[in-house]
């Protein structure tokens, strides 16, 4: 069965801090699809990041960076330097290509980052 | 300007009516999905649909209907079955790559 695990409920930083958002996964696929997207308090989710199973290689984009590692069933979200914008609910997301286009969410982390 | 819409915002329903909550897409994809989130919690699938005329339960899906008699349009209907209907309701549409796009959210209150 798939499932998403985001351990880390809520983190709180001091602005300018980098920070490591957790997301570890399962699956009985070989093929499937990791996604990361942010949700600001206004409510409507962003989609940040989409990974699939064949493509391991880490991801940067601006400040934000992703780190996949099929070897722990692993997909880190990092935030370098952040900024009190970042501060939002972030959920981890999985897609199996046998799952007939059904993503299974991560419970989310709550990042605060303080001025 | 390519997106999805949901309307409304907020919605005010007295308990035993049912409401539907419109969702509209203009990025051409063929899924559509409906999710349920509570305060403090993640986001339950309600109902999704690959294509027009098509569509599957989610996890939760007692006490909601839906349709889809044209690609863009994906209506949710919150029925007085449903036990414990207040919550804030996000429609998506997706990719064949399986990446959703999300509409701002209807937060519906029934009291």
């Amino acid at each position: 069965a798939q499932k998403v695990t985001q351990a880390q409920t809520e983190i709180s930083v001091v602005e300018k801090e980098d920070v490591t958002l957790d997301c570890v996964y399962e699956t009985r696929d070989t093929t499937y699809y990791l996604f990361w997207y942010k949700q600001p308090p206004s409510g409507e989710l962003v989609f940040l990041i989409r990974r699939n199973s064949f493509d391991e290689q880490n991801e940067i984009s601006g400040r934000y960076s992703w780190n996949f590692q099929k070897s722990t069933s692993s997909f880190n979200f990092t935030i370098t330097a952040s900024q009190v914008v970042d501060s939002a609910v972030y959920f981890c997301a999985l897609s199996e290509d046998t799952g007939g286009f059904k993503t299974i969410f991560g419970a989310g982390t709550r990042l605060f980052v303080k001025a | 300007d390519g997106g999805i819409t949901q309307s409304p915002k907020y919605l005010f329903r007295k308990e035993g009516q049912n409401v539907t909550l419109s969702c509209e897409q203009n990025l051409n994809h063929d899924a559509m999905y409906w999710y349920r989130q509570d305060p403090g919690q993640g986001l339950r699938l309600i109902y999704y649909s690959q294509i027009v005329n098509d569509f599957q339960k989610g996890d939760i899906a007692e006490g909601y209907s839906v349709s889809r008699e044209k690609k863009e349009s994906f209506p949710l209907t919150v029925t007085s079955a449903q036990k414990n209907p207040t919550a804030f309701y996000l429609c998506a549409s997706g990719t064949s790559f399986y990446e959703q796009y999300f509409g701002p959210g209807t937060r519906l209150t029934v009291t």
